[in-house]
């Protein structure tokens, strides 16, 4: 199975300033997923990053809030940029392995975001 | 209409009792299903997966495919205070994976 390292695990910023999330997988995984999630509440999904090209951002998130980079097929960072009070949450990374023949979905760890 | 639905609950049983959990899926071409837990603050974590030839027991848990009805269950027998969590439903159509909004899962002493 993959094992996705991300950091930082937590944060406190100021509003205004920016935070870049990174993910690194330790085997090459076809896809990577940015994923929202309020304490309590459900994932939501902020985009898929694609490898060597722009991120697919799904409705209500834009790249200029949200700039996704994945330079290889084992590393991704998200950036939240311009950052408010609303932007506290916890941001997980997530990857589509292959683990003894099945697909499956594997998660970093989390950062969770406190903006004040 | 989403790929994966399921209720949000919260559901409560009695410790050493059932717990069953239903989610429903939409892509009735998807092949494989999973079910993630939730611990609160934590990243889900895989605790069960099927395919779509058959169910699966592994110890006090129990997955079943109804593909006419195209809805997947989690069956936790003995249920224990530890599996209070949250339990995410999820498919695998292609290239794309689709986790449903989590049902919450307390299991009182």
């Amino acid at each position: 199975s993959a094992v996705i390292s991300q950091k930082p695990s937590r944060d406190i910023c100021q509003r205004g300033t920016s935070l870049t999330i990174q993910c690194q997988v330790d085997s090459q995984v076809t896809m990577m997923f940015w994923y929202r999630q309020q304490p309590g509440q459900s994932l939501t999904l902020i985009a898929t990053a694609n490898q060597g090209s722009e991120a697919t951002y799904e409705s209500g998130f834009v790249i200029d809030k949200f700039p996704i980079s994945r330079p290889n097929l084992t590393f991704s960072t998200l950036t939240v940029s311009n950052m408010s009070p609303e932007d506290s949450s916890i941001y997980l990374c997530s990857a589509l392995g292959v683990d003894r023949g099945r697909t499956e979905a594997f998660f970093g760890q989390g950062t969770r975001l406190t903006v004040v | 209409q989403k790929e994966v639905e399921q209720n949000s609950g919260p559901l409560s049983v009695p410790e050493g009792a059932i717990a069953s959990l239903n989610c429903t899926y939409s892509d009735r071409g998807s092949q494989s299903f999973f079910w993630y837990r939730q611990y609160s603050g934590k990243s889900p974590e895989l605790i069960m997966f099927i395919y779509s030839n058959g169910d699966k027991e592994d110890g006090r848990f129990t997955a079943q495919l109804n593909k006419a009805s195209q809805y997947v269950s989690l069956l936790i027998r003995d249920s224990q205070p530890s599996d209070s969590a949250t339990y995410l439903c999820a498919v695998n159509p292609g290239n794309q994976f689709y986790f449903g909004t989590g049902t919450s899962l307390t299991v009182i002493p």
